[in-house]
């Protein structure tokens, strides 16, 4: 079992959709990172979080460390939100463990 | 402020020959980790270096190595290329790479082994 499970691992939405995707990690972490990964792919990160809750733009990223349980919502979904979003914890202070990523495609 | 630099984009080899990755952090950050990505395995550590010293290294071959200069630039060296080496290699940089200290990433090196 991968230490960092992401759920989905594909998902496609019409354009204006509320998007989550979630993340269950079953490893003592000291923070946890959402990134998303353009084709081409440089990795843009997102969000740090170790604790409560985060909101940029329309973007949001919930961690409930006691459930080991982290969610990232997209509202208003664009097209332009299509990317990979990949969860990673880090562990160990200086490693971070990554999940699979969730494919996400927006149509219009 | 200048992102993290990497160098080259992309790289095509032969296997047995070795090859060296190139990546500047922002300015001021000290740590610099390597990553591998790979359509099997996905994103893996392959090592962490904060002031010119490996910190913690991934589950990966001795072919696999790196080093940091004063200057917090790294490098990562692969010898004798195999076909599996072909991925996206991926380097991010943090202040001090530890806790609570968000990291920034490359746009990634693509080596492609033949």
């Amino acid at each position: 079992k991968n230490e960092v499970e992401q759920s989905p691992q594909n998902l496609t939405a019409q354009e204006g959709e509320f998007i989550t995707i979630n993340c269950s990690y079953s490893v003592g972490i000291s923070a946890l990172h959402w990134l998303q990964q353009h084709p081409g792919g440089g990795i843009v990160s997102l969000f740090m979080l170790s604790s409560g809750k985060k909101k940029h733009g329309r973007l949001i990223a919930t961690i409930n460390i006691q459930e080991k349980h982290s969610s990232l919502h997209i509202t208003a979904s664009h097209p332009r939100d299509s990317a990979v979003y990949i969860c990673a914890v880090r562990v160990g202070a200086q490693k971070l463990v990554f999940g699979q990523g969730t494919r996400l495609t927006i149509n219009p | 402020k200048a992102g993290v630099t990497q160098t080259p984009r992309y790289l095509i080899k032969t296997r047995g020959q070795q090859v060296t990755l190139s990546c500047s952090p922002i300015s001021g950050h000290r740590s610099v980790s390597w990553y591998q990505q790979t359509p099997g395995q996905g994103l893996q550590f392959l090592f962490e270096y904060f002031s010119e010293t490996q910190r913690n290294k991934g589950n990966f071959p001795g072919r696999f190595s790196g080093r940091q200069f004063s200057n917090s630039r790294s490098e990562m060296n692969v010898s004798t290329l195999e076909l599996g080496d072909s991925a996206l290699y991926l380097c991010a940089s943090s202040l001090v790479g530890s806790g609570n200290t968000e990291a920034f990433f490359g746009q990634g090196t693509r080596l492609t082994v033949v």
